[in-house]
């Protein structure tokens, strides 16, 4: 597609299950992002991905939360165990090498019950 | 770690006014980025800045890099009621160890635009 993919766009689940976010880069975008967004505050990062490494996983909160990237290009963002405080929107963004700007989807609302 | 300070958090406009916002930081940063966000929707690539002093404009929009690197400003002049949003300004660093040109971006917490009452 031309932008940046996310799915589910909603997700509700019950406190202490695991769930999995998806992101669909922009097509020939190797650098990857995942932000987390808390209702009203700014962006979070979470990991940086630069095709399927990850050199910068410092904004991941806990070990409860894991992301991956296969064949430079899908990434998913995996939370176990989820918590309510780990409701928020979940931002994925892509960009091409370089100091280019990011591209985000919209998101992936997550909500804790 | 790295801050960014944006401001004013929140603005009311009338349709006409022109609206200014900044964003300052202690540290130094090699690109200066401005981002819309509407509800349900990512944040939007409104206008990049890439040198220092740099004056760049996009229609009603315009941003500069400031001359010591560590701020930036976003003017919109003559606002529109779709003009109303979340603007986030985001500043880009290098991760020198790595040994190329990755960056990450390090977000303002938002200037949010509403229409006065």
């Amino acid at each position: 597609g031309a932008g940046v993919s996310q799915s589910p766009s909603n997700k509700v689940t019950e406190k202490g299950k695991d769930v999995e976010l998806r992101c669909d880069p922009i097509s020939g975008h190797t650098a990857l992002y995942w932000y987390r967004q808390s209702l009203g505050q700014g962006l979070e990062f979470l990991i940086y991905f630069q095709g399927n490494s990850a050199p910068d996983k410092s904004g991941l909160p806990s070990d409860r939360f894991s992301a991956e990237r296969t064949g430079g290009s899908v990434s998913t963002l995996t939370i176990q165990r989820t918590q309510q405080e780990d409701s928020a929107v979940y931002l994925c963004a892509s960009s091409s090498t370089g100091n280019s700007p990011l591209h985000f989807g919209n998101g992936t609302r997550l909500t804790v019950t | 770690g790295q801050q960014l300070n944006q401001s004013p958090q929140s603005m009311f406009i009338q349709e006409g006014e022109d609206v200014s916002m900044n964003c300052t930081s202690s540290s130094i940063f090699n690109t200066w980025l401005w981002y819309k966000q509407d509800p349900g929707e990512g944040p939007v690539l409104l206008i990049a800045l890439y040198k220092a002093g740099e004056l760049t404009s996009n229609g009603r929009l315009t941003a500069q890099f400031g001359i010591t690197r560590k701020d930036s400003f976003l003017n919109i002049s003559a606002s529109i009621p779709s003009d109303v949003g979340i603007y986030f300004c985001a500043g880009v660093t290098r991760f020198m160890n790595y040994g190329g040109s990755q960056g990450n971006l390090i977000f303002g917490k938002g200037t949010k635009l509403s229409v006065k009452p």
